[in-house]
């Protein structure tokens, strides 16, 4: 069993539609969880961190629920420019990242 | 500031052959980590240097092996390539005082293609 398990999508929405997704993780020694973001055969980069209370960054809304082990993001309000992957990220503090496979979602005009 | 520097960025190899990557870090960053991203999935973690030495390791056979030198770059190499070796090879450094995994800056990856 992977240790991040992601919806893959596709996630198809319309400009200032919200989307949502999660992921899952198996790992119960994580202690850190993030969103990174990667284009098109490009490098992944960091959205943003996920706090167990629940964050925003502008559109961008993460959530951590420990007990469930599940991890969300939220984007309202989509541009065409959030067309991308999104990387769900947990580290344990084992000297590595522990990436999901990744949810594609695509913004049409 | 300059970021994370990879080379080559794309590179073919016949199976059975041996392979360099290399990666020169973030200026003040002494920590250079490996990924393997095959096509449609994650980042996986090849092995973490520090300090010129091996840090951690990932789920990844002794053939692919590394070196990090005094000036925090780093090499990856891969000996005996396999088909399933195609992949993007991302480098991610991260220094001092670096907030875990938000501290990681990814280089832009060498494609490596096994045929």
């Amino acid at each position: 069993r992977k240790e991040v398990e992601q919806d893959p999508g596709p996630f198809n929405v319309p400009e200032g539609a919200t989307v949502a997704f999660n992921c899952t993780y198996s790992n119960s020694a994580s202690q850190s969880f993030f969103w990174y973001r990667q284009d098109c055969r490009k490098e992944p980069k960091l959205l943003m961190s996920v706090y167990s209370s629940g964050n925003e960054d502008g559109r961008f809304t993460a959530q951590l629920n420990r007990a469930s082990q599940y991890i969300s993001l939220l984007i309202r309000d989509s541009k065409l420019s959030d067309s991308a992957t999104y990387l769900c990220v947990g580290d344990a503090y084992d000297y590595k990242l522990s990436f999901g496979a990744g949810t594609t979602v695509t913004v049409r005009a | 500031e300059t970021g994370v520097t990879q080379s080559p960025t794309h590179l073919i190899k016949t199976r059975g052959q041996q392979v360099t990557l290399r990666c020169s870090s973030q200026s003040g960053h002494n920590t250079v980590s490996w990924y393997q991203q095959a096509l449609g999935q994650g980042p996986q973690f090849i092995f973490q240097y520090y300090r010129e030495e091996e840090n951690g390791r990932g789920n990844f056979p002794p053939r692919f092996s590394g070196l990090q030198f005094p000036n925090y770059s780093s090499e990856l190499n891969v000996n005996a390539l396999e088909l399933d070796d195609s992949a993007l090879y991302l480098c991610a450094s991260s220094g001092p005082g670096s907030d875990r995994g938000a501290g990681y800056t990814f280089g832009s990856g060498t494609r490596l293609t096994v045929v």
